[in-house]
């Protein structure tokens, strides 16, 4: 079946860390990218990308990185630099930029 | 103030009833998206439209171009539609992935 994974679904890590997200497609999909989550809030989009080897910053991507080298996988890093880690991340694709987006189930992740 | 801002932030309701959630938003769009999230986390997309009104089974989405606002209507509800449904817009030639998005509204349909 067609999908998007993220893993793993829960993840902790201690303070001063870095922590990697996956996110896989195999939808065929050129666009992806990732959200936050925090409680009584909107999702706030990180990090997207167009296309293979290709990203731009969203609004919040202070203390983040990501990488596109596969059509198939835009993983997240958390760094150590980004002050607020605790939350629920979410991953997206979607065909292109005009289309609707298909999400991950997420990854919770909490710092210790 | 968010650029997009939905009512009720939470809505609960006998099964049957017929459900309206309303977003507004403060920008001219090209989008404007559907989600829901259940919860345990995982987000469907519903409807993405940019004009008049479109129809999924027992869900219904309007938007008025001109009032800047859209309404997500369920009818004959049920305990499953219980969920949070969110609201988000796209701008420019973007309208799929710099989304802006509403805070979301949780609605609770009892049995």
């Amino acid at each position: 079946d067609g999908g998007i994974t993220q893993s793993p679904k829960y993840l902790f890590r201690k303070e001063g860390q870095n922590v990697t997200l996956s996110c896989e497609q195999n939808l065929n999909h050129d666009a992806m990218y990732w959200y936050r989550q925090d409680p009584g809030q909107g999702l706030r989009l990180i990090y997207y990308s167009q296309i293979v080897n290709d990203f731009q910053k969203g609004d919040i991507a202070e203390g983040y990185s990501v990488s596109r080298e596969k059509k198939e996988s835009f993983p997240l890093t958390v760094t150590s630099a980004q002050k607020n880690p605790t939350a629920f991340y979410l991953c997206a694709s979607s065909k292109n930029t005009y289309n609707e987006q298909f999400f991950g189930p997420g990854t919770r992740l909490t710092v210790l | 103030k968010n650029e997009v801002e939905q009512s009720p932030q939470n809505l609960t309701a006998q099964e049957g009833e017929f459900i309206t959630i309303n977003c507004s938003y403060s920008v001219g769009i090209s989008a404007l998206h559907w989600l829901q999230q259940h919860p345990g986390g995982g987000i469907v997309s519903l409807f993405m439209l940019s004009s008049g009104k479109k129809k999924h089974g027992r869900l219904i989405a309007t938007i008025n171009i001109q009032e800047k606002h859209s309404s997500l209507h369920i009818t004959a509800s049920h305990p499953r539609d219980s969920a949070v449904y969110i609201c988000a817009v796209g701008v420019g030639e973007t309208s799929g992935s710099r989304l802006t998005f509403g805070e979301g509204t949780q609605l609770t349909v009892n049995p």
